[in-house]
């Protein structure tokens, strides 16, 4: 069974600076999805950003990219010119790329993202 | 278009009592699946519906049961509450099964059980 750890329960970045959120996953499978989700106090997920295993290069979008570092099984999470509307519990999400399962999104733990002015 | 809807958005039950919560997808999406998320936790996978079979189920008793209608709407059903059952469950919709389709996710319900 695949499984995602979250090591930061709670990080805090100032308005404008940059932030780097942890996340490293544990699975015998080769080819799969890494995902970051955004869960604000509304409570709906919102996807980040998204990564495809077999793809070397790092995803971005916007003022979000990742580090992923398949050997090492992680996938971290930079978020640069941090706004007040990035404050959020940040989510770092799996699913296997195996057609015969279910498209099931395995979570980590997640890690509450406080921006400062 | 309207995003992925959940009703209730709140609810309160008894212990014992049963619940069923109600997921419409986005127009056009045929997969439904059911998270649940215990405050503190991050969500945990319990169904996936497409075209209105069964297409996976997580590590949930038998008191978890789901269904998918011809219009792709779900329900999710929970019997005999029992106060861990207590969380924010999700709904997350997708266009198609097993192709790799991103999921967008409802608001959730809160249910509480006292």
């Amino acid at each position: 069974a695949q499984t995602v750890t979250q090591s930061q329960p709670e990080m805090s970045v100032q308005e404008a600076e940059t932030v780097t959120l942890s996340c490293t996953y544990d699975t015998s499978e080769s080819d799969y999805y890494l995902f970051w989700y955004k869960q604000p106090p509304s409570r709906q997920m919102i996807l980040v950003i998204r990564q495809e295993a077999y793809k070397q290069q790092n995803a971005t979008e916007n003022r979000f990219s990742v580090n992923f570092q398949k050997a090492a099984k992680s996938f971290s999470l930079k978020i640069s010119d941090s706004q007040l509307g990035d404050a959020a519990m940040y989510f770092c999400a799996y699913r296997s790329a195996w057609t015969g399962t279910a498209s099931k999104l395995t979570f980590g733990t997640g890690t509450r993202l406080q921006v400062t002015l | 278009d309207a995003g992925v809807t959940q009703s209730p958005t709140h609810l309160i039950k008894t212990r014992g009592q049963h619940v069923t919560l109600r997921c419409s997808p986005i127009s056009g999406h045929k997969s439904v699946s059911w998270y649940q998320q215990v405050l503190g936790q991050g969500p945990q996978f319990i169904f996936q519906y497409y075209e209105k079979e069964e297409r996976g189920r997580g590590n949930f008793p038998d008191r978890f049961s789901a269904r998918q209608f011809p219009n792709y709407s779900s329900e999710l059903n929970v019997n005999a509450l029992l106060l861990g059952d207590s969380a924010l469950y999700l709904c997350a919709s997708s266009f198609g099964w097993p192709e790799n389709t991103e999921a967008f996710f409802g608001q959730g319900t809160r249910l509480t059980v006292v």
